[in-house]
Formats: C-alpha cells, structure tokens, sequence
C-alpha cells in the first residue's frame, strides 16, 4: 500500500460524458502527479501539482483538467469522453515536487469509454 | 518529446535463469528511474540512478546508468517466479522544480517456475 488513495477504482461511462476522478496523496505529500496508461500509449505524464499550484503540464488534452485543492486532494476532470480516453489513470504523490523526489502510485483508477 | 524505448518487449523465462533489460534514449537524463508495475496496481520505484556509469545491487537486481546517461540496464540473476510484472524505465525530464517523468515502453516478464 503506497498511502495514494484513488476513486473510484473502476469507471464504466458513455461517449460524450464527463467524469471526475479523485486523489488522497500520501500524508504529507505536497506534490501530486497524473498519468496516464495505456496500451499503446504506454505510461503517459498528464500533469503536477504542488501546494495547490500547477508545477508542470504534459500531454494532457485540452478536454481535461486537474486541480489541487488546499487540503492537498487532486481531482482530474475529464470531459467529452472519446473511445480513446478508455484507460487507467494513476494518481502519484512525492514529498516535494523537485527532481529526484520518490514518486508513489496510487492503484489506478480503470476508465472505460463505451 | 524525449522517447525511452526498452528491449526486449516480453520475456518468458524459467525460474533461475538470469535476463538483462535494455533502456534506450537519444536524450540525456538528469536521472533515470527503473520501476516494477504488477497487476492492478501501480508502479513502484525499485531504483534511482543519478550519475553516469553508476552501477546499484538491490538483492538479485543490478542497475547500471549508461556513461552518457542516455541509456540504463536491469540485470537479473537467477529470476524468481516473484519478479514476474512490467519492468519500466523512467527518465526525468523535469530538472529544479519540477519532476516530470518519462516513462519507457516497458518490458513485461514472466518467470515459469
């Protein structure tokens, strides 16, 4: 068990929908990370947060979007579902947000677009 | 966008034999991460190495940075059905402030016991 909580485990949603996943960092995480992984893709950075702010952005369409709230939870929105959007997303928490910081997965939440 | 392309894609192989897994990129990294993902659940960080040419032992796994840190192996002697999962490299391409992760195509092992 990392300590990165993640919900909800499994998404099953139609094409054109909007969903919303959520992230409970490990206690006393600043920083949180979402990726992206799939099968043809691979394991994809979205974006990081650090203390509430953006620290650095990926390959993140423009249809979603991701916050860090002052309690330090993240939530990353994904709107206008497409079939493609089908996979699991990670949430990841490190102490600092700095290079060389040991990032921790969360177990995924699995994404199903039908 | 910096590209980490890992060989062999899959490996069967039988408990006790030994495997290497090759990380390959064009690019310089600050540093380069090796992890292990099994089912249904996330990555974890097995290692990080920062200078070039360094070598680590963790138990049975030997990691070496390549000298121009472009490029990484795994070395594992006398797998074990429990190193079975995707084994993945990730370089970090972030630098200061940030920790921006590429991750590699990866390299899924199984171990028959």
């Amino acid at each position: 068990d990392s300590g990165v909580t993640q919900t909800p485990k499994h998404l099953i949603t139609a094409t054109g929908q909007r969903v919303t996943l959520r992230c409970s960092p490990r206690s006393g995480d600043l920083s949180v990370y979402w990726y992206q992984q799939s099968l043809d893709q691979g394991l994809q950075f979205l974006i990081q947060y650090y203390n509430g702010e953006e620290r650095a952005k990926g390959n993140i369409l423009e249809r979603f979007s991701a916050q860090q709230f002052p309690d330090l939870h993240s939530e990353l929105n994904l709107s206008s579902l497409e079939l493609g959007d089908s996979a699991l997303y990670f949430c990841a928490s490190s102490v600092v947000g700095g290079t060389g910081n040991t990032i921790y997965f969360g177990e995924g939440s699995w994404l199903t677009v039908v | 966008t910096q590209l980490l392309e890992q060989s062999p894609q899959f490996l069967s192989i039988q408990e006790g034999e030994n495997l290497t897994v090759y990380c390959n990129s064009s690019s310089v990294f600050s540093s380069l991460q090796w992890y292990r993902q099994e089912p249904g659940e996330g990555p974890v960080l097995l290692v990080t190495v920062v200078t070039g040419g360094e070598v680590k032992k963790l138990k049975r796994l030997t990691f070496q940075f390549g000298d121009a840190r472009k490029d990484s192996s795994l070395h594992i002697t006398a797998a074990q059905p429990g190193d079975t999962g995707l084994y993945l490299c990730a370089g970090d391409e972030g630098g200061g402030a940030t920790n921006k992760l590429i991750f590699g195509t990866g390299t899924l092992l199984a171990v028959q016991p």
